[in-house]
């Protein structure tokens, strides 16, 4: 099955700076892959997802790029603020079941105002 | 535009007692539906999935059940709780043949 990779696991930045936040992926059927930002109590919200037919897909301050070849994707977050302080997700799908998602095991963001 | 419902959001429940966790979607007809737990703020682990009425798949063997008794609605069951039970569970629907999923606000169980 699908084995998603995420680091790193903890990533402190101060305000104003950018967050990078890298995936890899190992199954190469992988085609949709989502990133999800978790505020500490709630569920997580779906933030942007990129499908494997693109290399980057920009949302304002929000990117994500992929790496088919190599089976890796990114989050980059830039003009970091306090309030993008929270958990980060990715996920990635194979397109064989139903929509399950394999993810990774999180980040823990903060930003330091 | 589509919701989706969890309920209750916090639940402390001593050891041996039942469980009965609901979900339901609004907006939308014959979604996907799941039920994650998630451990410690990390790590989703998908436990069940249903796509359709009364079709439930299994993802991991364990002290839970789960059953659809109508198009939106996803129940998460158990009989005898443990305390290895205690969690965040959290569940999410997609768009049948999409994997683009969405997640309810969760349920902190507390299994004492």
């Amino acid at each position: 099955g699908e084995n998603v990779e995420q680091h790193p696991s903890t990533l402190s930045v101060q305000e104003g700076d950018s967050a990078v936040i890298k995936c890899t992926y190992s199954d190469s059927a992988s085609n949709y892959f989502p990133w999800y930002k978790q505020e500490l109590g709630k569920g997580p919200q779906l933030i942007i997802d990129i499908r494997s037919n693109v290399g980057e897909k920009k949302d304002q301050r929000i990117a994500v790029t992929l790496n088919k070849t190599a089976k890796h994707f990114s989050l980059h977050i830039t003009e970091t603020q306090p309030e993008d302080s929270a958990v980060y997700f990715c996920a990635a799908w194979d397109g064989t079941s139903y929509g399950k998602l394999t993810f990774g095991q999180g980040t823990i963001l903060t930003v330091h105002p | 535009s589509q919701t989706i419902h969890q309920w209750p959001a916090t639940l402390v429940q001593p050891v041996g007692s039942p469980l009965s966790l609901e979900c339901t979607v609004e907006g939308t007809s014959n979604p996907n539906l799941y039920w994650y737990r998630q451990a410690a703020g990390r790590g989703l682990q998908l436990l069940f999935y249903s796509v359709g009425i009364g079709q439930i798949s299994s993802e991991v063997p364990q002290n839970l059940s789960a059953s659809r008794p109508q198009d939106r609605q996803f129940i998460l069951s158990s009989k005898k709780l443990l305390l290895s039970d205690s969690g965040f569970y959290l569940c999410a629907w997609s768009v049948d043949g999409a994997a683009k999923a969405f997640f309810g606000q969760g349920t902190r169980l507390t299994v004492v």
